[in-house]
């Protein structure tokens, strides 16, 4: 079954405290971005990356970090995270650049 | 920058009523467009898309027409179903061989009432 897998689906933690999602697709797509969903702003891109170790900001890159070793793989990290960074977290793929995006279930992540 | 524009709702209907929900984007060059829905705790699942001016895309009785003199992609559905009640995104992907630039509209949240 094609899937974007996202681990945890649920994080509480505490402000500093480094913390990794991540995010696994079985479809071979080359285009992955990862994306934060608030109240009142609909989802904002964080981070797309094109291909192995090529990635690029999105709208709202600040505060957080990615990696593309694998082509499957595209883990986000929170070095340092902030309560501001409280949010529910979309990982999504596609093969195509402007084709439509297999999206993940969801992360939501708490930052105390 | 890019931008999209659509109600936040909730669209409270009645079952079998008409939908229209609006969506207007503004962007550079030629995007694609896309309807997603989301139901409560689930991803977004692509509902619908275009690709250039003038396309209709259509799904489960959904459809949306990419308006370019308008900078439009309303979506419509002729008679909804409780099973409907989702929030509802309409996004731009201006994509390249070099980019992936995604933007998406608030959301409108549909109730749909037996």
């Amino acid at each position: 079954e094609a899937q974007v897998t996202q681990n945890p689906r649920y994080l509480i933690t505490v402000t500093g405290k480094k913390l990794t999602v991540t995010c696994s697709q079985n479809m071979n797509h080359e285009y992955m971005s990862w994306y934060r969903q608030d109240p009142g702003l609909g989802l904002r891109q964080i981070y797309y990356s094109m291909n192995v170790e090529v990635t690029d900001k999105g709208d709202v890159p600040e505060g957080y970090k990615v990696s593309r070793k694998e082509k499957r793989n595209f883990p986000l990290i929170l070095e340092s995270p902030s309560p501001n960074q409280t949010s529910l977290y979309f990982c999504a793929s596609s093969l195509f650049p402007n084709q439509p995006q297999h999206f993940g279930d969801g992360t939501r992540l708490s930052i105390l | 920058g890019d931008s999209v524009t659509q109600m936040e709702g909730p669209v409270t209907l009645s079952e079998e009523a008409f939908l229209t929900i609006n969506c207007t984007y503004t962007a550079t060059g030629y995007p694609s467009l896309f309807w997603y829905v989301q139901y409560p705790g689930e991803g977004l699942q692509l509902l619908l898309k275009a690709t250039k001016a003038d396309d209709k895309g259509s799904n489960k009785g959904f459809e949306a027409t990419y308006r370019k003199e308008t900078t439009s992609f309303h979506l419509e559905k002729g008679s909804v179903q409780v099973s409907d009640s989702a929030v509802y995104f309409c996004a731009l992907n201006r994509g390249s061989g070099g980019y992936q630039k995604v933007t998406f509209g608030i959301g409108t949240k549909l109730q749909v009432i037996p």
